[in-house]
Order: structure tokens, then sequence, then C-alpha cells
């Protein structure tokens, strides 16, 4: 299996739910992303790990928590979501990141979230 | 503030009508100005990396443009499977992460 693979592809939760989202890469990259995309907004950056180093969190709410246990390999765990948390998260990975010229992303196909 | 506008947020052509989509952008310093196409229910696809104003690249029917201030992405004789939002982002100077514009939904009808 080559590319980025998200499970699950559909999630719906209550807002005292626990779940997780994962994602994995089988293209040898270094950087792994999880991004939210809003209808009709642009992509919001949550969290970056390079080399299994988180880098990045761009002021996340602590209802979302992210893990990775290896480079191919990343995680969101959510709990206690709210409805404005419905949305599609994607996964991406890229060859490295922070370099001086950031590296093409490989996004995976998402899952979407639906908080009742 | 740096910010990534795109233009038309969405634009009906008839198959084999040729135009244009826009994304301009204001930051400090341009380090690469990326776009990508996203089908429904799929993550976004890569499509080109431009680096210096005047710069071009061709992938079939596609052609991506840079100035100073914006890049083109003109669709040439376009097929309904061309149908997708095309979104733009951009890495400014001094900063890794990339600032994404809202996309154009491309509706190509046959």
């Amino acid at each position: 299996e080559t590319g980025v693979t998200q499970t699950p592809r559909h999630l719906v939760m209550g807002m005292t739910n626990k779940k997780s989202l994962k994602c994995e890469q089988h293209l040898g990259h270094n950087a792994m992303y999880w991004y939210k995309q809003s209808a009709k907004k642009p992509l919001e950056l949550m969290f970056v790990y390079n080399f299994k180093e988180q880098t990045e969190n761009n002021s996340v709410p602590s209802r979302f928590s992210p893990e990775c246990p290896n480079s191919s390999h990343l995680f969101l765990h959510l709990h206690t979501l709210q409805p404005e948390d419905s949305a599609l998260y994607l996964c991406a990975s890229s060859q490295d990141h922070g370099g001086w010229r950031n590296s093409p992303l490989h996004f995976g196909n998402g899952t979407r979230l639906t908080v009742t | 503030e740096d910010q990534v506008t795109q233009s038309p947020e969405a634009l009906r052509l008839q198959e084999g009508e040729s135009s244009s989509l826009n994304c301009s952008y204001t930051v400090s310093g341009l380090r690469g100005l990326f776009w990508y196409r996203q089908d429904p229910g799929k993550g976004p696809e890569f499509l080109f990396t431009l680096y210096s104003a005047g710069e071009e690249k061709e992938k079939e029917r596609l052609k991506a443009t840079l100035t100073k201030k914006e890049s083109f992405l003109h669709i040439t004789a376009p097929k309904p499977e061309d149908s997708a939002t095309y979104l733009c982002a951009v890495q400014p100077a001094g900063n890794y992460q990339l600032i994404w514009g809202a996309g154009t939904k491309l509706i190509i009808k046959p």
C-alpha cells in the first residue's frame, strides 16, 4: 500500500465521547501534519511532527491531543469535543519540515467528523 | 499581515472554454507558492510549486504562472474531469508554515 491512509473515513461522536483518528504514511517521509478543513475556509494547520518531534502547535484546544509514535504513524486523540469541531480532518506528510523551502505535502483522504 | 486570496470563489465553464484562476498574496518575501487540486471526498493533491516571479510550470491542460503579487492557474480547453477545487498556498520568507487560500471550485460542464 502506498501514500497516506486515514481511518476512519467517517466518525460521528457525542460531546462526551473519546475517539482517535489514525494516519499512516508509506512514503518514507519524515514530517507529518494534522490539518482541519471547514467549508469555504482555508486549511488550518493544527500540529506538525518532524522526525517524531512536535514542532508546531497552532494554539489548538487541549481537547485535541496528537501522538506520533514513529515517523510513519500519527494519531489525533479527541475528547469532549464541541459541535463546532465538526469538520474534515486531514493528515499529510512531507519529506521534511523546516527547511529553507517546504517540500510538497501528500494528503490522506481525511476523516469526516461530526460532533453531535 | 500575511494573506492569500483566491478568486473567483466558484467558476463554471463549458467544456473547451479556457479560463484562469487567481491566487493573490501579500507576504513579507516569498519562499514558494503551491497549487493543489482537491476532488470531492478526497484530500488535496499536489500540482505545482513556483519559486520566483516569471516562473511557469505546465501539466496537461494546466499552466501555473507567478508574478510578485499573484499566481494564475490557466486551464486550456478543460474537460469535465478537470472539475475540482483548486487550492493555493504560500510559504513566506522566514516561516515554515504555509498560508492557504480558501480555494476556487471549478465546474466544467459537458
